[in-house]
């Protein structure tokens, strides 16, 4: 079982602030991914990483940013936040190998006014 | 157009009766196949897994079932408990020309267990 931290796990803001979603993992795992999930909707991929200094756009386009200068660290970021980013933030990682399932965090719970 | 498709938003069923989770998709480069389960202000929790050359997988009171032919697998929960209560995800993925091998999710079923 991976140990995935995300911080935090509520935010309200009002428009126009520049967040980051922190997330963090302990076992060493090269791929991360984040993801937006809407209620009673599917999970939906925004970015995901392969490794250090690594990022990519996932299906779902988005606004946000990502980084991922160290394997255990992959924030993401909204330059200037608007009430349509309002959504739950979810973040996963998955160890090496085919066939081996993502572990996720508890999510950020994002609403902007 | 989704590729991977839950299409009963909800499910009842009585504690200790059997629970049938189904999920159907249309990609037939899927070759692994996933279920998890999420409880509210949570993250997914993963389940149990298939990879597309076994038909079925067993864990404890969970078994997942694949029938390729028919591109539709379902999870099996004997006996259903209280605490199985939650929206369960079915997710595949495959190593295809531009997947990555990344996960395509449905948009979930929520189960109730009834004491």
């Amino acid at each position: 079982e991976a140990d995935i931290y995300q911080t935090p796990r509520y935010l309200v803001i009002g428009t126009g602030k520049k967040i980051t979603l922190e997330c963090s993992q302990t076992m060493g795992h090269d791929k991360m991914y984040w993801y937006q999930q809407d209620p009673g909707m599917e999970l939906h991929l925004i970015h995901y990483s392969y490794g250090v200094n690594s990022t990519e756009k996932g299906d779902l386009s988005s606004e946000s940013t990502v980084s991922r200068i160290r394997t255990e660290h992959f924030p993401l970021t909204l330059e200037s936040a608007r009430p349509s980013h309002t959504s739950q933030y979810l973040c996963a990682s998955r160890g090496p190998g085919s066939n081996q399932p993502q572990h996720f965090g508890d999510g950020t719970r994002l609403s902007i006014l | 157009d989704q590729q991977v498709k839950q299409n009963s938003p909800s499910l009842s069923v009585q504690e200790g009766r059997i629970s049938i989770l189904n999920c159907d998709y249309t990609n037939s480069m899927f070759d692994y196949f996933l279920w998890y389960k999420k409880y509210p202000a949570e993250g997914p929790t993963f389940l149990i897994s298939i990879s597309s050359i076994k038909d079925k997988n067993e864990d404890g009171r969970f078994t997942v079932f694949l029938n390729k032919s028919a591109k539709h697998l379902s999870l099996h929960i004997v006996p259903s408990q209280p605490g199985d209560s939650a929206v369960y995800f079915c997710a595949a993925s495959g190593n295809y020309g531009g997947s990555q091998g990344n996960l395509i999710f449905g948009k979930g079923t929520k189960l109730s267990v009834k004491p």
